[in-house]
C-alpha cells in the first residue's frame, strides 16, 4: 500500500472548517484513500473514503486531486468534539489491513 | 451500523498473571479480526491478524506465545496477555469487518487500557 504523509498538527477555530491535507504521491489506480480519527482514548472512528471522485457524507468531504497525489478532508464546521488525531491511511480494498501512520492532531480552539 | 465491543474497558492485574480482552462483532460476522495496541502519545501499532477458524498471523516482533488469539466463531476474538509484565501495560484496541455488504472499512472496538502492577 502507498505510503501517506501528513502534517503533525493543527489547529482550526471552532465553527470555521477544518482542511486536513495528505500526500500519497505513490498511489496506484486502484487504492483508495480512507480516512480514520481518534478521539482521545477511543478506538478509531471509519469518517469517509474514496476513489477518485469528491465524496461527502454526514461527517465530512473528501477532495482528491485529480492526479490522486493528494486529498484533503474538510470538517465543514469544527466542533470541540472533533479534537482528535485523523489518519488517512491508503488501502487496495477495504479488506486490506489498515497500518496507522502518526497521523494529523487536530486541536478545536474555543 | 456495525458495532464492534470489547471487553473489559481497563483491567488491573498484577505482574505475572494472564488477562483475557474480548472482542466481539454484535451485528455482523467478521472471519478476520485484528489487534492493536497503543502507547501514550503513539499511533497504533498492527499486532496480529486473528482469523476464525485458523491461527492468528503476527506482526514481526510480536511473540506469539506471549500474545495469545483465539478467533473461535465469526463473532468473538481474544487476546490473552500470559505472565503480563508492567511493560505490558498499553491501550489494546480490536478491529473487525463485516464479510460482505460494506466497503466502509474496518469497526474498531472502544479500547482495553491494561495496568500490569
Amino acid at each position: 500500500d502507498a505510503k501517506t504523509t501528513q502534517p503533525p498538527s493543527m489547529d482550526c477555530a471552532e465553527g470555521r472548517a477544518a482542511n486536513l491535507p495528505c500526500n500519497h504521491s505513490t498511489i496506484s489506480g486502484n487504492e483508495y484513500v480512507y480516512w480514520y480519527r481518534q478521539i482521545h482514548s477511543q478506538g478509531p472512528q471509519y469518517i469517509i473514503h474514496g476513489l477518485k471522485n469528491n465524496e461527502t457524507n454526514e461527517m465530512a468531504s473528501l477532495i482528491i486531486t485529480e492526479d490522486r497525489k493528494s486529498s484533503t478532508l474538510i470538517l465543514p464546521h469544527a466542533t470541540l468534539r472533533d479534537t482528535a488525531v485523523y489518519y488517512c491511511i491508503v488501502l487496495k480494498t477495504s479488506y486490506d489491513k489498515v497500518i496507522f501512520g502518526p497521523g494529523t492532531s487536530l486541536s478545536v480552539i474555543p | 451500523g456495525a458495532v464492534v465491543s470489547q471487553h473489559p474497558s481497563r483491567v488491573i492485574c498484577k505482574s505475572g498473571t494472564s488477562v483475557k480482552i474480548e472482542c466481539r462483532s454484535l451485528d455482523f460476522q467478521a472471519t478476520t479480526m485484528f489487534w492493536y495496541r497503543q502507547f501514550p502519545k503513539k499511533s497504533l501499532m498492527l499486532m496480529a491478524t486473528s482469523n476464525e477458524g485458523s491461527k492468528a498471523t503476527y506482526e514481526q516482533g510480536v511473540e506469539k506465545d506471549k500474545f495469545l488469539i483465539n478467533h473461535a466463531s465469526l463473532t468473538l476474538s481474544t487476546l490473552t496477555v500470559t505472565s503480563a509484565h508492567p511493560e505490558d501495560s498499553s491501550f489494546y484496541i480490536c478491529s473487525a469487518r463485516p464479510r460482505t455488504g460494506s466497503s466502509m472499512g474496518y469497526t474498531f472496538g472502544s479500547g482495553t487500557r491494561l495496568t500490569v502492577v
